[in-house]
């Protein structure tokens, strides 16, 4: 089946470390993004990459990094700046390429708590 | 950029009630208007889609119809079901990439 899979579902950070978030895709899709989702809020832009070795800044990107290196892969990093890192995190990809392939799918989502 | 007002919840109905969920926008361009679900737990969905003016989109029993002259997008349900309880999020997007509004807490009670 194809689809977006987020990995781990459950993740706990201690103070100081860094974290980094999976999301793989096997959708063939060019653009991926990451949100948070903090409770009975929506979704906040972190980053997105439209391309393999390209990405922007969402919103609110400080204190994560991401990577594109590969077409499926896009790992979120949740670094030890970000002081106030629990939340719901969703990967999502779509096809790009303008208006009509918009439509953006999403994974399960990983929970990020601190210890 | 796009920005998005939606209704605010929480919405509780009884089952069979008709649902009516608000949506306005702003938006530079003319951009899609999409509705997603997100059920307890999981990541969002896509409902449904308008990709033009007084296009009706439409999936599951829920509508929803691009309004271009009050840059609405309101989501409508004849008919509630318990499984239709869950988060609703109103998201025009652009060609880069989708507002999410607030999202609206459903609960359809038996």
């Amino acid at each position: 089946d194809g689809g977006i899979t987020q990995s781990p579902k459950y993740l706990f950070r201690k103070e100081g470390q860094n974290v980094t978030l999976s999301c793989e895709q096997n959708l063939n899709h060019d653009a991926m993004y990451w949100y948070r989702q903090d409770p009975g809020q929506g979704l906040r832009l972190i980053y997105y990459s439209q391309i393999v070795n390209d990405f922007q800044k969402g919103d609110i990107a400080e204190g994560y990094s991401v990577s594109r290196e590969k077409k499926e892969s896009f790992p979120l990093t949740v670094t030890s700046a970000q002081k106030n890192p629990t939340a719901f995190y969703l990967c999502a990809s779509n096809q790009g390429g303008g208006l009509a392939k918009n439509i953006q799918y999403f994974g399960a989502g990983t929970r990020l708590s601190v210890l | 950029g796009n920005s998005v007002t939606q209704m605010e919840g929480p919405v509780t109905l009884s089952e069979e009630a008709f649902l009516t969920i608000n949506c306005t926008y702003t938006a530079t361009g003319y951009p899609s208007l999409f509705w997603y679900v997100q059920y307890p737990g999981e990541g969002l969905q896509l409902l449904l889609k308008a990709t033009k003016a007084d296009d009706k989109g439409s999936n599951k029993g829920f509508e929803a119809t691009y309004r271009k002259e009050t840059t609405s997008f309101h989501l409508e349900k004849g008919s509630v079901q318990v499984s239709d309880s869950a988060v609703y999020f109103c998201a025009p997007g652009s060609a880069r990439q989708l507002t999410f509004g607030s999202g609206t807490q459903l609960t359809v009670l038996p």
